[in-house]
């Protein structure tokens, strides 16, 4: 029972690029979508959240941009550094998180 | 800046028997939470307390599981009766449940070796 997919296990980008980490997700139920971020030997840290409400919030070099008719989000992270290399846990909420399988990101030199 | 702790951070048990994890969430915090990453897999969602009472379980959260606030700074969780496939990383997180409701601070994790 997936109701949160990452398709992409891993990706590599060149520091300075844009980073594209996405995710889709089945339940139209979902009220907020969050990203997380873990290092090895930590646990994650929140990133970003968007509600299902909005399409778009930004923070700083982190976008979520969300598409409710495609239920699809994605993680942009402009421009990318060699500390972001870590792996990316997209979540979604109802009444828990559940998360996806996480996307290990490689930055680089 | 306030963090979440939990000790120990590995405990080796064998099968049947009893562990205490425990968790030590940010001191204002109103929400705690259980969840766990089998090695490889993704986090997985085990419990939510507010209040000192669950307020939402998942369908792995059955009855060898417990949790309890003993006192006003630990959150506890404990596994009555280990199996093997309860050998995971345990995270404990907290939120305040206000504005930041969505942003649950998680632990470091424990890493528990049923052998």
């Amino acid at each position: 029972d997936q109701q949160v997919k990452q398709n992409s296990p891993s990706l590599s980008v060149q520091e300075g690029r844009i980073s594209i980490l996405n995710c889709d997700y089945t339940n139209s139920m979902f009220d907020y979508f969050l990203w997380y971020k873990k290092y090895p030997a930590e646990g994650p840290t929140f990133l970003i959240s968007i509600s299902s409400i909005k399409d778009k919030n930004e923070d700083g070099r982190f976008t979520v941009f969300l598409n409710k008719s495609a239920k699809h989000l994605s993680l942009h992270i402009v421009p990318s550094q060699p500390g972001d290399s870590a792996v990316y846990f997209c979540a979604a909420k109802d009444r828990k998180i559940i998360f996806g399988k996480g996307t290990r990101l490689h930055i680089l030199p | 800046e306030p963090e979440v702790t939990q000790t120990p951070s590995h405990q080796v048990t064998q099968m049947g028997q009893e562990v205490i994890l425990h968790c030590v969430p940010i001191s204002n915090h109103l929400y705690f939470y259980w969840y766990r990453q089998i090695l490889g897999q993704k986090v997985e969602f085990l419990v939510s307390f507010y209040n000192n009472e669950i307020s939402e379980k998942s369908e792995i959260f059955d009855d060898q599981f417990s949790v309890e606030r003993p006192d006003g700074s630990n959150f506890t969780l404990k596994i009555r009766s280990t199996k093997l496939e309860d050998s995971a990383m345990y995270f404990c997180a907290s939120s305040d449940g206000g504005r930041a409701y969505n942003e649950q601070f998680f632990g470091p994790g424990t890493r528990l070796t049923v052998l």
